[in-house]
């Protein structure tokens, strides 16, 4: 695709259930990165992929969260048990190779837990 | 204190003005961005840069590794570049080697 796509762009769920979140790559991308904005809250690292493999995964802000990528492309982020603090919009963003080049946004998830 | 400080939070600019903003970082980098993040939220990608400088347009990024700073230039302001300015710096250091570290951003409103 042209450029880096989420879905769903919008989640209100009820507090205690579980959310998927999914980002799709730009095509060829082998890095992609999940990070968080929180209401009037700067952007905050959440974790990061280099092909399948998520080496740092201390961005995580709980056990609750979790990240898996497969085939080296799609990732799904998933929150279990949500809580209102969860509340934020969540960006993903894709680069060439880890650490290498302009990382490219997608147009977020913003998730809203009642 | 943050590792990566910006200033100023808030900038109010009349159409036409020069704008300067600024970021200071704290840590070893092996890169620093410049990202636009729109009232909508979507965040474009302006500038990466490990030295010297960069122009696209009416907007300029320098960087001093030395000092560990950097500035964001706009010439000619114009109010669509009313959005919220981000730095953010990739460390080259352990664990969190590639991660970005973002500053809070600066939010900038140009005034016809």
């Amino acid at each position: 695709g042209a450029g880096v796509s989420q879905s769903p762009s919008n989640k209100v769920t009820e507090k205690g259930k579980d959310v998927e979140l999914r980002c799709d790559p730009i095509s060829g991308h082998t890095a992609l990165y999940w990070y968080r904005q929180s209401l009037g809250q700067g952007l905050e690292f959440l974790i990061y992929f280099q092909g399948n493999s998520a080496p740092d995964k201390s961005g995580l802000p709980s056990d609750r969260f979790s990240a898996e990528r497969t085939g080296g492309s799609v990732s799904t982020l998933t929150i279990q048990r949500t809580q209102q603090e969860d509340s934020a919009v969540y960006l993903c963003a894709s680069s060439l190779a880890f650490g290498n080049g302009p990382q490219y946004f997608g147009p977020g998830t913003r998730l809203t837990v009642l | 204190k943050n590792e990566v400080e910006q200033s100023p939070q808030n900038l109010t600019a009349q159409e036409g003005e020069f704008i300067t903003i600024n970021c200071s970082y704290s840590v070893g980098i092996s890169a620093l961005h410049w990202l636009q993040q729109h009232p909508g939220g979507g965040i474009v990608s302006l500038f990466m840069l490990s030295s010297g400088k960069k122009k696209h347009g009416r907007l300029i990024a320098t960087i001093n590794i030395q000092e560990k700073h950097s500035s964001l230039h706009i010439t000619a302001s114009h109010p669509r570049d009313s959005a919220v300015y981000i730095c953010a710096v990739r460390s080259n250091y352990g664990g969190s080697q590639g991660n970005l570290i973002f500053g809070k951003g600066t939010k900038l409103s140009v005034k016809p």
